[in-house]
């Protein structure tokens, strides 16, 4: 159980190139989103997917787009690369819930340190 | 709009020092509040997840405590240990959303 995995792990990239970073969770979750995290500002969330073949803007999405073909996948495009998109990359998955059994609980992958030149 | 603030940024003890981190929120219409610890260079490791209608949970050392009416939680350490180094994060979970709002996190070393 590998729990949730990240790829790559370190990239740099130039202004304007494209790149996607991968996430796999081997825990049958439902739920998969993507986080960013800069110095002082705690992790944004970028975007998020409630179930295979669907996905949601969160707070910062400009600049990025998600895929959820299959339910253990979750992908983050990046189109157009800017330095401003220069961060470390969190995924993470959860089985949220409303009921006493739900465990809500997310975790989360190892990240991704991009760097955009 | 949900905010999440945790004072202070960093925090220094020395090793054996019973300590407590803060964590306040703006709206107190959450559905459950989570405390994460993470080192650096590596993700988020979930220690304690508080629902709404639950007032603290406990797991081993940690103790973490919610006042949904004051807007605030405390993550308490016992018996603080130099591995105990590391950021600690809350986060909480609006009523109506599953996403998570994040604090910026409380930078924690203990000395030997």
């Amino acid at each position: 159980n590998a729990g949730v995995t990240q790829t790559p792990k370190f990239r740099v990239l130039k202004t304007g190139q494209s790149m996607t970073l991968l996430c796999a969770q081997d825990m049958n979750h439902e739920y998969m989103y993507w986080y960013r995290q800069d110095p002082g500002m705690g992790l944004r969330l970028i975007h998020y997917s409630v179930g295979e073949g669907t996905t949601a803007k969160g707070e910062v999405p400009d600049g990025y787009n998600v895929s959820r073909l299959k339910k253990q996948n979750f992908l983050l495009g990046l189109e157009s690369a800017a330095p401003s998109q220069t961060s470390v990359y969190f995924c993470a998955s959860s089985y949220p819930g409303r009921g006493p059994a739900s465990t809500d609980t997310q975790y989360f992958g190892p990240g991704t340190r991009l760097t955009v030149l | 709009k949900q905010e999440v603030t945790q004072i202070p940024a960093a925090l220094s003890v020395p090793e054996g020092e019973n300590l407590v981190l803060n964590c306040s929120f703006t709206d107190s219409a959450i559905y459950n509040l989570q405390w994460f610890r993470q080192d650096p260079g590596k993700g988020l490791t979930s220690l304690l997840l508080i629902q709404s209608s639950q007032r603290e949970q406990t797991s081993g050392r940690l103790n973490a405590s919610l006042d949904k009416s004051s807007g605030r939680s405390t993550l308490y350490i016992a018996a603080s240990q130099p591995g105990d180094s590391a950021t600690y994060l809350c986060a909480v979970r609006p009523g109506s959303s599953y996403k998570l709002i994040f604090g910026s996190g409380t930078r924690l070393l203990v000395r030997p």
